[in-house]
C-alpha cells in the first residue's frame, strides 16, 4: 500500500530565507505526488503535483518541489519564505496501478519567523 | 458553488448520540473521499466512492462508521454511538476521478466534538 513520511514536525525558517519540507513515499508502481497546505481553521489547498516529465514542478504561491526517484523523495521548496507561508503542509501520494486512495503524510508545521 | 461544501462546520454532541456530517462535492466530480483530521495525526483515510463501484471503505475505523452517496453526488458519514475519541475534523474532497494523476479538492471540514 501507498504511504508517506514527513519526518519533521515543524520547519522554522526566519523570512527571506529558503523554505524545504521534506517528503519521502513508498509505492508498488509509478507514484503520483502532490502537496497541500492548510491554514488556521481551513480546509486543505493544493499547491503542485508531479505525474510525469519534468523533475522540478512549480506551483502555487511560489512553491516547487523536485521528485527524486532513486531517494523516493518529493521535497517541497520556496526560495524565499514569507510570514504569511506560515501553515500546516501535506505531502500525499497515489500509486499508478494501485487503488485511487491518496495517502497522506502526518504534516509539517511551518513557522517563518518575521 | 465552486468549490466541496460540508456541513455542519462545527457539531458537538453527547457520547452515544449518532451524528451525520455532509458533503457536497464539486459539481462533476465522481470520486469522492472522506478523511479524519486528528491533532498531530494527519490525515486518516476513511472511505473512497468512485462512480457506480463498490466503495473502497477499507479505512472505517469500527462498524459506527459508515458513509453513503445518493446518485453519485452528496455524501454523508454517520458515526452511531460517538465516542470521545471519535473527536476530530473531518475532511470531504472530491476529484474528477478519471486517473490517479488527477488532484482532489478538499472543504473547509467539519469539526465534531463529543461531550
Amino acid at each position: 500500500a501507498q504511504s508517506v513520511a514527513q519526518p519533521e514536525d515543524q520547519v522554522k525558517v526566519a523570512e527571506g530565507n529558503p523554505l524545504t519540507v521534506k517528503c519521502t513515499y513508498s509505492v508498488s508502481g509509478n507514484p503520483y505526488l502532490f502537496w497541500y497546505v492548510q491554514y488556521p481553521n481551513r480546509g486543505l489547498q493544493f499547491l503542485l503535483k508531479y505525474i510525469t516529465g519534468d523533475n522540478l514542478v512549480k506551483g502555487s504561491y511560489g512553491f516547487e518541489a523536485e521528485f527524486n526517484k532513486s531517494q523516493t523523495s518529493f521535497h517541497l521548496k520556496k526560495p524565499s519564505a514569507l510570514v504569511s507561508d506560515s501553515a500546516l503542509y501535506f505531502c500525499a501520494v497515489r500509486d499508478e496501478g494501485g487503488n485511487n486512495r491518496l495517502a497522506f503524510g502526518k504534516g509539517n508545521q511551518v513557522v517563518v519567523i518575521p | 458553488g465552486a468549490g466541496v461544501s460540508q456541513s455542519p462546520s462545527n457539531k458537538v454532541t453527547e457520547k452515544g448520540k449518532d451524528v451525520e456530517l455532509r458533503c457536497d462535492p464539486i459539481s462533476g466530480h465522481t470520486a469522492l473521499y472522506w478523511y479524519r483530521q486528528s491533532l498531530g495525526q494527519g490525515l486518516e483515510f476513511l472511505i473512497y466512492f468512485q462512480g457506480n463501484s463498490a466503495p473502497d471503505k477499507s479505512g472505517l475505523p469500527s462498524d459506527r462508521f459508515s458513509a453513503e452517496r445518493t446518485g453519485g453526488s452528496v455524501s454523508t458519514l454517520t458515526i452511531q454511538r460517538t465516542q470521545q475519541e471519535d473527536s476530530a475534523v473531518y475532511l470531504c474532497a472530491s476529484s474528477l476521478a478519471l486517473t490517479a494523476s488527477t488532484e482532489a479538492f478538499f472543504g473547509q471540514g467539519t469539526r465534531l466534538t463529543v461531550v
